[in-house]
């Protein structure tokens, strides 16, 4: 079955850590999208990439990174720097604009 | 910047009530506007619109888009407690990019 898988569903670390989340996707998407889900806020767009090797910055970036090695990979890294990373992060994927974008089941990262 | 703005925020309603979600927007040029039901985790997709004035309908849901005034509805006719979730409104702006709005909180009492 095609789909987006992102791992882990649960995250837990400690303040000051740098973590990862997976997203991995077999649709064959070009373009693939990183958004953070907060409470009474909606979606907000954190990077988003249209091909492998190129990405741009969203709305929120500071204090994340993003690698497009591979057209089925894009990996968020959470880092130190975040002044806040406790959310819910949804990855998406879609073959081009003006069509649906496609939703993985989110990872939820708790830092303690 | 970029701007996509839902109202309500939030909305209680008893059973087959019927709710109208407002969707607004200010984008760069624009291409289209999705509507997603997010019930737990991942959002699932409602409908796609890119022509003004032409009604997308699935089951009791419906959508029509308004591009002269930069907005959209989604109505819900005969409300079940199973629509409750998080209604979200997107819209396609230049450069590949899909912002979304904070979403319309709905829950249906019984």
């Amino acid at each position: 079955d095609g789909g987006i898988t992102q791992s882990p569903k649960y995250l837990f670390r400690k303040e000051g850590q740098n973590v990862t989340l997976s997203c991995e996707q077999n649709l064959n998407h070009d373009a693939m999208y990183w958004y953070r889900q907060d409470p009474g806020q909606g979606l907000r767009l954190i990077y988003y990439s249209q091909i492998v090797n190129d990405f741009q910055k969203g709305d929120i970036a500071e204090g994340y990174s993003v690698s497009r090695e591979k057209k089925e990979s894009f990996p968020l890294t959470v880092t130190s720097a975040q002044k806040n990373p406790t959310a819910f992060y949804l990855c998406a994927s879609s073959e081009r604009q003006n069509t649906e974008a496609f939703f993985g089941q989110g990872t939820r990262l708790t830092v303690v | 910047e970029d701007k996509v703005v839902q109202s309500p925020l939030s909305l209680v309603v008893h059973e087959g009530d019927t709710v109208t979600l407002n969707c607004s927007y200010e984008v760069t040029n624009f291409r289209s506007l999705l509507w997603y039901k997010q019930e737990k985790k991942a959002p699932t997709f409602l409908f796609m619109l890119t022509s003004s004035g032409i009604e997308k309908k699935s089951g009791r849901l419906s959508s029509i888009l308004d591009k002269k005034e930069l907005f959209s509805i989604l109505n819900i006719t005969a409300t079940q407690t199973g629509d409750s979730a998080i209604y979200l409104c997107a819209a396609w702006s230049a450069g590949n990019k899909l912002v979304f709005g904070a979403g319309t909180i709905l829950r249906v009492k019984s």
